[in-house]
């Protein structure tokens, strides 16, 4: 089994730029998770899904959409970069509820210039 | 929102010792979690303890948890230099996970 997997792993975008990050398990978990992590700041929620074919937004999700249309993928994309999206963003899934381990992707490193 | 917070926010100390970090929160829990991540790396699952549990073990780790204080250790007995990590506390945040800033933890050989 791969876990959860990120593409890409590193990514240079211009401001205004569109782009997306695309997340895959192959655990059959249920539900699916976008966080972004800065210097200092832990990781931050940006938006969450509880099965196929729903989204919710988290802590963090202005300039930021999110599908899931299968089950395995969950795909978190920039219609417009702005500097302040550079970050690492990392995927991860569980089985259930918060009260459930999370398993994590490598992480993308984006750099919005 | 973060509600766990760690506590120290950087250890260094040497091969062979023994590591303690501490997590505080502010509301009532089911369950917490510690979380390693190596530099550039996801963050990987170390341990749950549930709300009813004061004490749990995982190898070299030791969890504690005092509800009474909301407030969580994670121990590291004879620290070795590939424990070299970040390490995170996390709680229930509806339906997710809220994390701490985290404890970076330098073991020098």
């Amino acid at each position: 089994n791969a876990g959860v997997t990120q593409t890409p792993k590193f990514r240079v975008l211009k401001t205004g730029q569109s782009m997306t990050l695309l997340c895959a398990q192959d655990m059959n978990h249920e539900y699916m998770y976008w966080y972004r992590q800065d210097p200092g700041m832990g990781l931050r929620l940006i938006h969450y899904s509880v099965g196929e074919g729903t989204t919710a937004k988290g802590e963090v999700p202005d300039g930021y959409n999110v599908s899931r249309l299968k089950k395995q993928n969950f795909l978190l994309g920039l219609e417009s970069a702005a500097p302040s999206q550079t970050s690492v963003y990392f995927c991860a899934s569980s089985r259930g509820t918060a009260q459930e381990t999370q398993y994590f992707g490598p992480g993308t490193r984006l750099l919005v210039l | 929102s973060q509600q766990g917070e760690e506590d120290p926010q950087a250890l260094s100390i040497q091969e062979g010792e023994n590591a303690t970090m501490n997590c505080s929160y502010k509301t009532s829990i089911n369950n917490l979690q510690w979380y390693r991540q190596n530099s550039g790396r996801g963050l990987v699952h170390l341990i749950l303890i549930r709300s009813n549990e004061r004490e749990k073990h995982s190898g070299r780790l030791r969890v504690t948890l005092d509800t009474s204080k909301k407030s969580s250790s994670l121990l590291i007995t004879a620290s070795r230099a590939a424990d070299t990590a970040s390490y995170f506390c996390a709680t229930e945040g509806g339906y997710a996970l809220n994390f701490g800033k985290g404890t970076s933890l330098l073991v020098t050989p």
